[in-house]
Parts: structure tokens; C-alpha cells; sequence
């Protein structure tokens, strides 16, 4: 049974940049079923997926946020992480990391790959 | 806002079936699956529905998704107060290089 958990500061500047990092547990980062992403929730709003990587080290991101946006994988620890740069007070959200189911799909076709078990998530406030 | 349209809130009585429907365009609904997730509160987001109407092991028959054309609804079938939670529908968006798009959320409150 997959779990993940998130952790990093909880609290950023502004203009500076915010890095999380997710562990992985009950299974393998390295596992080809998978990818793995990050999705955010600003308070009392929705669901904003900001990207996914796999273990192979190929990402794709939220044209929205891709400028600022930069997630990594490191096999060695079961990790993979999140770096978000230039932040403001917009970024204030819960963070949360999850594993993408995709079977036996070919991870070329990576938007076969759903957002299936969910970290607990971490709160981040960015504020001076 | 949010590409997915979903109405903000719904409500029921124990026992009823209630449905939440979710609106989207030829480049995510009409072209990918939909997938639903419910968010009790203070909780992580845990998926429901996925590729349109399979449910995960452990999820309930009482839940039920389906998807015509450009929108996508979930059903909830024999409610019960835990069934009180937001949910939200999701797909991938073919536009601009691809990217998950989310409704904004439905409050489901049981009566």
C-alpha cells in the first residue's frame, strides 16, 4: 500500500523560492507504473495540479505555473521534489503530493497516468 | 475559475440519490476520462471514480460516475452523513501542451 508524505518549511518569503520534498513509502519511486505530482489548494479553494515527473526524471508542468516550477526525483531516498520560485502571497496554499496510476500504459502517454493515492499534505504560508 | 464547472453545493436526505455534475469542453470532457474525488473535512483529496465509471477497491457501489459528450456526473446512491464532504471532478486538457484541470468543487451537506 502506497503512502506518501510531504515536508518542507511552512513558512516562505516572499520573492524567495519553496521546496518540498515527498517520501515514499510501501513501494518503489522506480516502480513503471507510475508517475508522481504535486497539487496544491489555496484556502477555502480548489484543487491546482502544478506538475509530475517520473522516475526516469521526465516532467511535464501547469503552462501556468511552469516558469517558476522545477520538480525532481531522487531514486537513491524513494523522493521526489518540488521547487517553486519567485513566490508571493498567492502561492499560500496546502501542497500535497500523490502518486499517478497508470497501469500498464506506455508512460509516453503520461495524461493516461491519474492522481490516485494522496499525501496528507503540508501547509505553506508565504509571508514576510 | 476553474476550466471544470461544477455547481458549488448540493444537499440530501439520508437515503436519497443525489448527483453532481461537472461541465467542461472538447479538449478535456470530450476527449478524456473523468475522474472524482471526495475531500472530508480537513482531509487529503481520495479518488472515487476513475476512467469515467471504475471505482477504486474499497469504494462503495453507492457511487457511480458517468460521462455524456462534454460533461460527467457522480451519483451517490442511499446517502449517509459521511457521504457529507466536498467533491471534485478532474480530466486532463488536451489545450496549450496538456495539463490536469479541476472542477471548482461541490459541497455535498446531508440533511
Amino acid at each position: 500500500q502506497l503512502q506518501l508524505q510531504e515536508s518542507g518549511p511552512g513558512l516562505v518569503k516572499p520573492s524567495e523560492t519553496l521546496s518540498l520534498t515527498c517520501t515514499v513509502s510501501g513501494g518503489s519511486i522506480s516502480s513503471s507504473s507510475y508517475y508522481w505530482g504535486w497539487i496544491r489548494q489555496p484556502p477555502g479553494k480548489g484543487l491546482e495540479w502544478i506538475g509530475s515527473i517520473y522516475y526516469s526524471g521526465s516532467t511535464y508542468y501547469n503552462p501556468s505555473l511552469k516558469s517558476r516550477v522545477t520538480i525532481s526525483v531522487d531514486t537513491s531516498k524513494n523522493q521526489f521534489s518540488l521547487k517553486l520560485s519567485s513566490v508571493t502571497a498567492a502561492d499560500t496554499a496546502v501542497y500535497y503530493c500523490a502518486s499517478l496510476e497508470g497501469g500498464n500504459y506506455d508512460p509516453n502517454y503520461y495524461y493516461y497516468y491519474y492522481m490516485d493515492v494522496w499525501g496528507k499534505g503540508t501547509t505553506v504560508t508565504v509571508s514576510s | 475559475q476553474s476550466v471544470l464547472t461544477q455547481p458549488p453545493s448540493a444537499s440530501g436526505t439520508p437515503g436519497q440519490r443525489v448527483t453532481i455534475s461537472c461541465s467542461g469542453s472538447s479538449s478535456n470532457i470530450g476527449s478524456n476520462y473523468v475522474y472524482w474525488y471526495q475531500q472530508l473535512p480537513g482531509t487529503a483529496p481520495k479518488l472515487l471514480i476513475y476512467r469515467n465509471n471504475q471505482r477504486p477497491s474499497g469504494v462503495p457501489d453507492r457511487f457511480s460516475g458517468s460521462k455524456s459528450g462534454t460533461s460527467a456526473s457522480l451519483a451517490i446512491s442511499g446517502l449517509r452523513s459521511e457521504d457529507e464532504a466536498d467533491y471534485y471532478c478532474a480530466a486532463w486538457d488536451d489545450s496549450l501542451s496538456g495539463f490536469w484541470v479541476f472542477g471548482g468543487g461541490t459541497k455535498l451537506t446531508v440533511l
